[in-house]
C-alpha cells in the first residue's frame, strides 16, 4: 500500500489566490482527517469525514476554508482567497473508524502564501 | 475546553539511556491513545497505541503506560538512539473518532 498520498508537496502562492490541496486515503479506510500544523498552534484538526460525510468541521478557521470528499478515495481542502497567515503544513490522515488502529498520516503539503 | 498537553517542550538524553516522555490528558471519555513520532519534513508516524482497558503495552524498545486515575500517559524508549531524535506527540480519541493531539515535545539524543 502506498499510504496516504498528498499533493502537492509544496505550494507557494500569492495572497488572494485560490489554493487546492489534495489527499488520497488508504484504500479501505473510511475516515479522513485534515490537520494544519504551525509552530505556534501545533497540530490542529480542521475537519474530518466518516464514510465521505463531514462529521465535524468546527476546526475550520473561517469561511475561506472548505473541504470535500466526493468519494472514498479522494478529498480536497480549498482555501479561497488565501492569506499569508494560512501558511502552514497541511496533513491528511486516514483510518478505519472503529478498528482502534493508528491513524496514518500523509507527508503533508507545505503551503506558503506571500 | 478539553485538551491533550505535554509537560515539557524539550528533552535531551544521552545515547544509550532510557527516555521517558510524559503527557497529560483531560478528556475522561477518551478510550484510545496513540504516540506519534515526527521527523523534520515528514508527517507524524505511528509508534504505539493503547486502549483504556490496559495500563501498559510494549513494543520494540518502546513502552506506553496509561494511568487513567490521574489521566497520564507516558512513552518510554529503551536504549535511546540518535535515530530517535524527533518530535513526539501524544494523541487521544474516543467514540467520535476525533483524534486530538498534544503540542509535542522534542527529543534530542546526545552522542
Amino acid at each position: 500500500d502506498a499510504g496516504v498520498i498528498q499533493s502537492p508537496r509544496h505550494e507557494v502562492t500569492e495572497m488572494g489566490q485560490e489554493v487546492t490541496l489534495r489527499c488520497k486515503p488508504i484504500s479501505g479506510h473510511n475516515s479522513l482527517f485534515w490537520y494544519r500544523q504551525t509552530m505556534m498552534r501545533g497540530l490542529e484538526l480542521l475537519i474530518y469525514f466518516n464514510n465521505n460525510v463531514p462529521i465535524d468541521d468546527s476546526g475550520m478557521p473561517e469561511d475561506r476554508f472548505s473541504a470535500k470528499m466526493p468519494n472514498a478515495s479522494f478529498s480536497t481542502l480549498k482555501i479561497q482567497p488565501s492569506e499569508p497567515r494560512d501558511s502552514a503544513v497541511y496533513f491528511c490522515a486516514s483510518s478505519f473508524a472503529g478498528s482502534g488502529y493508528g491513524y496514518t498520516f500523509g507527508s503533508g503539503t507545505r503551503l506558503t502564501v506571500v | 475546553g478539553e485538551s491533550v498537553g505535554l509537560h515539557l517542550p524539550t528533552l535531551s538524553v544521552q545515547e544509550g539511556d532510557n527516555s521517558i516522555i510524559n503527557c497529560a490528558y483531560s478528556n475522561s471519555a477518551s478510550d484510545y491513545f496513540i504516540w506519534y513520532k515526527q521527523e523534520s519534513g515528514k508527517g507524524p508516524q505511528f509508534i504505539i497505541d493503547i486502549r483504556s482497558n490496559m495500563d501498559k503495552r510494549q513494543g520494540q524498545r518502546v513502552t506506553v503506560l496509561l494511568n487513567k486515575t490521574v489521566k497520564h500517559l507516558s512513552l518510554q524508549i529503551a536504549a535511546t538512539q540518535p535515530g530517535d531524535s524527533a518530535v513526539y506527540f501524544c494523541a487521544e480519541t474516543g467514540a467520535n473518532s476525533k483524534l486530538t493531539f498534544g503540542k509535542g515535545i522534542t527529543l534530542s539524543v546526545r552522542p
